[in-house]
């Protein structure tokens, strides 16, 4: 799996789009990209994956760049409840295989 | 929408003593996992299984674990004889592992918080 780097923290101001940027330089063609995220100690939640083409769902939209070294996540209107640690990572298939978290984006965001 | 479930939410138990941890993974799904978080550490994978054998395995993973899947419905974390250092949170997942490409996203239970004296 393609190694991932993330920022450790970011802030956003409820309300507004939180952008929560990944590079994975080193990714292969066959590589995913998804996004997860942790609230408090819960379970990781699922939130959006994506090859090369933009995807976007009721949660958030997801933004390769052509080469795919790099990816954005969006979250368009975010609320005290997106505060969360978001997870990029890199994978082959993300249903038959181990996931590998890193120590991910603390997301908080303001009132 | 279906989730994953686990019980119990808080599970304390004596040093050596073994522990089950259940889990309920979504229905139709084909791959169920077992994660773990030590308190302010990654999470890191445990284990996976798919028709009734493990596929992959961590080094974490060793012979004091055992999953099973004992019906149709639910699929369990064994620790034989527990250690301070198995005191942690407990992810189970799962997936529908269908199809060629087998992309499809896990989804995790809220954990089950294990407590070693």
């Amino acid at each position: 799996d393609a190694k991932t780097t993330q920022p450790p923290s970011m802030d956003c101001a409820e309300g507004r789009a939180a952008n929560l940027p990944c590079n994975h330089s080193t990714i292969s063609g066959n590589e995913y990209v998804y996004w997860y995220r942790q609230i408090h100690s819960q379970g990781p939640q699922y939130i959006i994956h994506g090859l090369k083409n933009n995807e976007t769902n009721e949660m958030a939209s997801l933004i390769i760049t052509e080469d795919r070294k790099s990816s954005t996540l969006i979250l368009p209107h975010a609320t005290l409840r997106d505060t969360a640690v978001y997870y990029c990572i890199a994978t082959v298939s993300g249903s038959a295989r181990q996931l590998t978290f890193g120590s991910g984006t603390q997301l908080t965001v303001l009132p | 929408e279906p989730e994953v479930t686990q019980t119990p939410s808080h599970q304390v138990t004596q040093m050596g003593q073994e522990v089950i941890l259940r889990c309920v993974p979504i229905s139709n799904h084909l791959y169920f996992y077992w994660y773990r978080q030590i308190l302010g550490q990654k999470v890191e994978f445990l284990v996976s299984f798919y028709n009734n054998e493990i596929s992959e395995k961590s080094e974490i993973f060793d012979d004091q674990f055992s999953v099973e899947r004992p019906d149709g419905s639910n699929f369990t974390l064994k620790i034989r004889s527990t250690k301070l250092e198995d005191s942690a949170m407990y992810f189970c997942a799962s997936s529908e592992g269908q199809g060629f490409t087998l992309h499809d996203p896990q989804h995790f239970g809220d954990g089950t918080r294990l407590s070693i004296l």
